[in-house]
């Protein structure tokens, strides 16, 4: 069974930073890309970042460009999303999301429980 | 940038069939998924590539895909289907970047 499990997230001041670990279980993790969806409260969903299965592309949303930055560790089965500069409308409930996709343009397969960050003094 | 479009909400009597769409310029030469969000929950696929369904996702769900136009159909409706559901492509042009549509309120009356 795909499990997926965000940890990382918090309480932060404008300006802060954060980082969200993403600990995936019960598929081979180095074959899939992975990607990082946020939902504001009340709020749709909104793609952040994808990395590819060997890391060799990596794209992020313009909200978020020069400021996140998206890694994995494949011998850990782990995916990150480091925060910088956060600000107000970055608070959201963060998902790690698989891409169910081979070869063909990205979509989300399996999803996390998602992790909360909420940006406020 | 694309935008995907999609009613805010939709409501449908048990036993009918809900329909969603999800607008967008052209989206018929794009592959769509559509998920699934209940309250407090992550969302779930439910369609993938305009037609496709996950394993564990019941006949009721179906979807289409063609002009400027996706659509999620659900069939003979259950009270458990009443929840968010979402449209989803991927743009290659000028930036890969993921797109979500606004969302849909399906309400079972």
């Amino acid at each position: 069974e795909v499990q997926l499990v965000e940890s990382g997230g918090g309480l932060v001041q404008p300006g802060g930073s954060l980082r969200l670990s993403c600990a995936a279980s019960g598929f081979i993790f180095r074959s899939y890309a992975m990607n990082w969806v946020r939902q504001a409260p009340g709020k749709g969903l909104e793609w952040v970042s994808f990395i590819s299965s060997t890391a060799s592309a990596i794209y992020y949303a313009d909200s978020v460009k020069g400021r996140f930055t998206i890694s994995r560790d494949d011998a850990r089965d782990s995916l990150y999303l480091q925060m910088n500069s956060l600000r107000a409308e970055d608070t959201a409930v963060y998902y790690c999301a698989r891409d169910g996709a081979e070869v063909a343009t990205p979509y989300f397969d399996n999803w996390g429980q998602g992790t909360l960050v909420t940006v406020s003094s | 940038s694309y935008v995907l479009t999609q009613p805010p909400s939709v409501s449908v009597a048990p036993g009918k069939t809900a329909t969603i769409t999800c607008a967008g310029n052209n989206i018929g030469s794009k592959s769509v998924h559509w998920y699934q969000q209940k309250p407090g929950q992550a969302p779930v696929l439910v369609i993938s590539y305009d037609s496709d369904r996950p394993s564990g996702i019941p006949e009721r769900f179906s979807g289409s895909n063609s002009g400027n136009t996706a659509t999620l159909t659900i069939s003979r409706v259950e009270a458990g289907d009443e929840a968010d559901y979402y449209c989803q492509v991927w743009i290659i042009n000028p930036d890969h970047r993921g797109v979500f549509g606004g969302g849909t309120k399906l309400t079972v009356l």
